[in-house]
């Protein structure tokens, strides 16, 4: 079956420093890679995706490469501010038998950034 | 636009009472999804509605957990006597078609005491 795997947290940063969240994933078939985000208080919100191999994703400054070979997907910025403490969760959507694409999702990383 | 609009945000509950959540999706988007989050099992997959195909049901924990969706739009998941480890957030999601992205809603928090 379908699985993700996402490193445990809580990551601790100060301000300004890299940040890499690292998540492998193990699928039947072609799936859809994807970061969500959750804010304290508030629902899921899509950061990135990639939709295949080499795909780059990007937004807000962060980024994530599917990489098919490592099965990976990991998630970088290059330099976090405070407001990006948060709860990351690395997901697939993968059609499988079904064709239903729900999303699987990992356990979810939480992020504090210190000033 | 408006997004994916979920009611109650809160409920709390006594243990064998039921309750009924709902959620609105985006207008248009003809596949939605049920989601729990919960302490100890992370985000699951409950159930999934594509247009007027008979939903996936593959996902939902037992017999108590039912759902239904009006018209292609609005849908109402039920839980029948519930039971304390219901208590979960439940979110609902929705995207233009099969594959496509999947827009949360803000969550029920569901409390059985």
């Amino acid at each position: 079956g379908n699985s993700v795997t996402q490193m445990e947290g809580p990551v601790t940063l100060s301000e300004e420093a890299f940040l890499t969240i690292n998540c492998t994933y193990t699928a039947t078939g072609y799936p859809s890679l994807f970061w969500y985000v959750q804010y304290p208080g508030e629902g899921l919100q899509l950061l990135l995706k990639a939709t295949k191999a080499d795909d780059k994703g990007s937004n807000k400054g962060f980024e994530a490469t599917y990489r098919k070979e490592t099965t990976s997907f990991h998630l970088e910025k290059g330099s976090v501010q405070v407001s990006d403490s948060a709860v990351y969760f690395c997901a697939l959507s993968d059609p499988g038998d079904t064709g239903r694409r729900a999303l699987t999702f990992g356990s979810g990383t939480r992020l504090q950034v210190q000033p | 636009g408006a997004g994916v609009s979920q009611s109650p945000s809160n409920k709390v509950t006594e243990k064998g009472k039921d309750v009924e959540l709902r959620c609105d999706p985006i207008s248009g988007h003809t596949a939605l999804y049920w989601y729990r989050q919960s302490l100890g099992q992370g985000l699951e997959f409950l159930i999934y509605f594509q247009g007027n195909s008979a939903p996936d049901k593959s996902g939902l924990p037992s017999d108590r957990f039912s759902a239904e969706r009006t018209g292609g739009s609005v849908s109402t998941l039920t839980i029948q006597r519930t039971q304390q480890e219901d208590s979960a957030v439940y979110l609902c999601a929705s995207s233009f078609g099969v594959g496509e992205t999947q827009y949360f809603g803000p969550g029920t928090r569901l409390l059985v005491l």
